[in-house]
């Protein structure tokens, strides 16, 4: 069974553009969560979906974010007209229906130009 | 909501010699409490989790950790460190989310 995938490992954006990170979540699990994790910093909550809805979307930034879960395929985290301030570690956790343990994927280390 | 916090950002120590990583988390409700590890550009491992019964919990790699309701507090440590535990160690409590402390950096020197 393999573990939470996110791709690409490393993304570098210039100022303006658009970054778009995947994740695939493990066999199974039906619940995504986004976290970000600013250099010096712990994980902070961005968004949590299942299949096809945004559960909790407290933690995500009110412009220029966005994420989504579709009934097929990878959840994608959105990111519009990056700022050098978006540059960061961006992890994907998934958990099976009603259980509170997520597992990791290795991260997306975004860097703004 | 939970707020969770590690007492201490960074902490050296020797090979062979113990360590205690502090955790403290507030919250009105029931929790349940993690600790993960993360190894230099790597995602999160679990360690160890906290949902119910023994108070006391034991992880991978030697770890344990102890839930203590009236401190609220959840700390983590092992008795003989290696080289290979240097890495930054993450406290966790959810309810509804999982909530992140700031994380503490273990640095084992020989």
């Amino acid at each position: 069974n393999a573990g939470v995938m996110q791709n690409p490992r490393h993304l570098v954006r210039r100022r303006g553009q658009e970054a778009r990170l995947r994740c695939s979540p493990m066999k199974g699990h039906s619940h995504v969560y986004w976290y970000r994790q600013l250099p010096e910093e712990g994980l902070k909550f961005m968004v949590y979906l299942q299949k096809e809805n945004i559960i909790d979307e407290s933690g995500m930034p009110k412009e220029r974010f966005s994420a989504e879960f579709p009934k097929e395929g990878p959840s994608i985290l959105r990111i519009q007209q990056v700022v050098r301030g978006d540059s960061a570690a961006y992890f994907c956790a998934s958990s099976p229906q009603g259980e509170n343990e997520q597992f990791f994927g290795p991260g997306t280390r975004l860097t703004v130009l | 909501a939970q707020s969770v916090t590690q007492l201490d950002s960074q902490v050296p120590v020797f090979e062979e010699a113990p360590v205690e990583l502090r955790c403290n988390y507030s919250s009105s409700v029931s929790v349940y409490l993690f600790w993960y590890v993360q190894y230099p550009n790597q995602g999160l491992q679990l360690l160890l989790k906290y949902l119910s019964g023994s108070t006391l919990v034991k992880g991978i790699n030697g770890f344990e950790a102890e839930f203590n309701k009236s401190q609220t507090s959840f700390h983590l440590r092992k008795p003989s460190v290696h080289i290979s535990d240097t890495a930054e160690y993450f406290c966790a409590a959810t309810g509804s989310k999982l909530s992140f402390g700031a994380g503490t950096t273990v640095t084992v020197r020989a």
